[in-house]
């Protein structure tokens, strides 16, 4: 069953947009909601992370959304760049261990 | 500081053969995690080991296991291999267990099965 439930699975944006990728989970009991980047060929890294108790968190072009009573998540990259292609994964935390959702390839063009 | 570094990089195995992947961790981490991952799938949690002991388990078949050394380096060793495992296994090690924040990956192995 899976737990946290992200979307879109791949999207395409132009130099410039906001993509906004969403998701979504069940059990109110995670407490720790990271979001990974992976570029083709690496292992995914830790991009920005949240706790349930903050509604939004900004680091650099990348901002979480949080909403708690909905379970709801999102991760917004501002005038997103073509380095910015890579596949991202949201991911929740409980119990020692990390459930991801299953990716958004993200294509940003010039 | 060296990364998490994973081997062999890529692999190539037939259908009913084992496989045994090896892991070592940052230097000075001791849990060191293993993931699934697959397209249409995401990562998808296999165990972690904290001071050579599993101290926690995902929901795969007793195929796969793993194992810690006191240096803390780790091997994944999957048998009677079938054409579903054929994924990108991701090794991630942290200080200890459930240290998310300071999770790091390596670069993974490419397991096909043919």
């Amino acid at each position: 069953q899976q737990q946290v439930k992200q979307s879109p699975q791949s999207l395409i944006v132009q130099k410039g947009g906001i993509p906004i990728i969403n998701c979504a989970y069940e059990n109110t009991a995670f407490d720790y909601f990271p979001w990974y980047q992976q570029f083709p060929g690496k292992g995914p890294a830790l991009l920005i992370a949240i706790r349930p108790d903050v509604s939004e968190k900004k680091e650099g072009r990348f901002t979480i959304s949080f909403n708690k009573s909905a379970k709801q998540f999102s991760l917004h990259i501002m005038d997103s760049q073509p380095g910015d292609s890579a596949t991202y994964f949201c991911a929740a935390s409980m119990n020692d261990k990390l459930i991801f959702g299953t990716g958004t390839r993200l294509q940003v063009f010039p | 500081k060296a990364g998490v570094t994973q081997t062999p990089r890529y692999l190539i195995k037939t259908r009913g053969q084992q496989v045994t992947l090896s892991c070592s961790p940052i230097s000075g981490h001791r849990s060191v995690s293993w993931y699934q991952q697959t397209p249409g799938q995401g990562l998808q949690f296999l165990f972690e080991y904290f001071s050579e002991t599993q101290r926690n388990k995902g929901n795969f078949p007793g195929r796969f296991s793993g194992r810690q050394f006191s240096n803390s380096r780790s091997e994944m060793n999957v048998s009677t291999l079938e054409l579903g495992d054929s994924a990108l296994y991701l090794c991630a090690s942290s200080l200890v267990v459930g240290q998310h924040e300071k999770l790091f990956f390596g670069s993974g192995t490419q397991l096909s099965v043919l």
